[in-house]
């Protein structure tokens, strides 16, 4: 089945630094990524819809350009968390649609600012 | 604005016996339903869909029931294993079969199955 490789599953970093999370779709190609945010004990929550070759389309409340996606080519989409802080830390996953009607997630990344 | 809800944050079953799982939603636009289910530190896991044409859909052990009227579905597990000990999401979408669509999750709902 289509699989969505997401990488890394977790990652440490200290507070100011950027860090970057990889979504890859390995058999398929995926044109559209979506890429949610889950608090613990908290529903996932859109942040952005990224699709390939066009810019990225925020949810309201999500900063851009602190939270900066890029969709290149048909197999990889990027989250890139620019300037993090402790608030940043949170549980982030990949998401693209397959067909028919589908939806396949990536593992999640556990990012911790410390 | 919470279009999906999922009232019940937990729910504790004993094995063998009937898990369900309810989920309503205010969307009247939504037309397709998903569960997922979770473990900590992992990504969602689909399990069962269902589309608004449709009332009821199962796969072995789940059963998703859908409710247009009162914007209301419930996913059966029959019987319940301790292996499903885990959070399930319902989800929904605007436009089965539309590969641009995103997807908008209830809270989640723990369920523990005790052996």
């Amino acid at each position: 089945g289509a699989v969505v490789s997401q990488h890394p599953s977790w990652v440490i970093c200290k507070s100011g630094t950027s860090v970057k999370i990889e979504c890859r779709s390995l058999d398929f190609q995926a044109t559209t990524m979506f890429w949610y945010r889950q608090f613990p004990k908290q529903s996932l929550m859109l942040m952005a819809t990224s699709n390939e070759g066009s810019k990225a389309t925020y949810e309201q409340g999500v900063e851009k350009d602190k939270f900066l996606i890029n969709h290149a080519s048909l197999t990889l989409s990027t989250l890139t968390v620019t300037s993090a802080h402790p608030e940043d830390s949170s549980f982030y996953i990949c998401s693209a649609p397959v067909w028919p009607g589908g939806y396949t997630f990536g593992s999640g990344t556990r990012l911790t600012v410390v | 604005d919470q279009q999906v809800k999922q009232n019940s944050p937990s729910l504790s079953v004993q094995e063998g016996r009937i898990s369900i799982l309810n989920c309503d939603y205010t969307n009247s636009m939504f037309d397709y339903f998903l569960w997922y289910k979770k473990y900590p530190a992992e990504g969602p896991t689909f399990l069962i869909s269902i589309s608004s044409i449709k009332d009821k859909n199962e796969d072995g052990r789940f059963t998703v029931f859908l409710n247009k009227s009162a914007k209301h579905l419930s996913l059966h597990i029959v019987p319940s294993q301790p292996g499903d000990s885990a959070v399930y999401f319902c989800a929904a979408s605007r436009g089965y079969n539309n590969a641009g669509n995103m997807l908008t999750f209830g809270g989640g709902t723990r369920l523990m199955v005790k052996p």
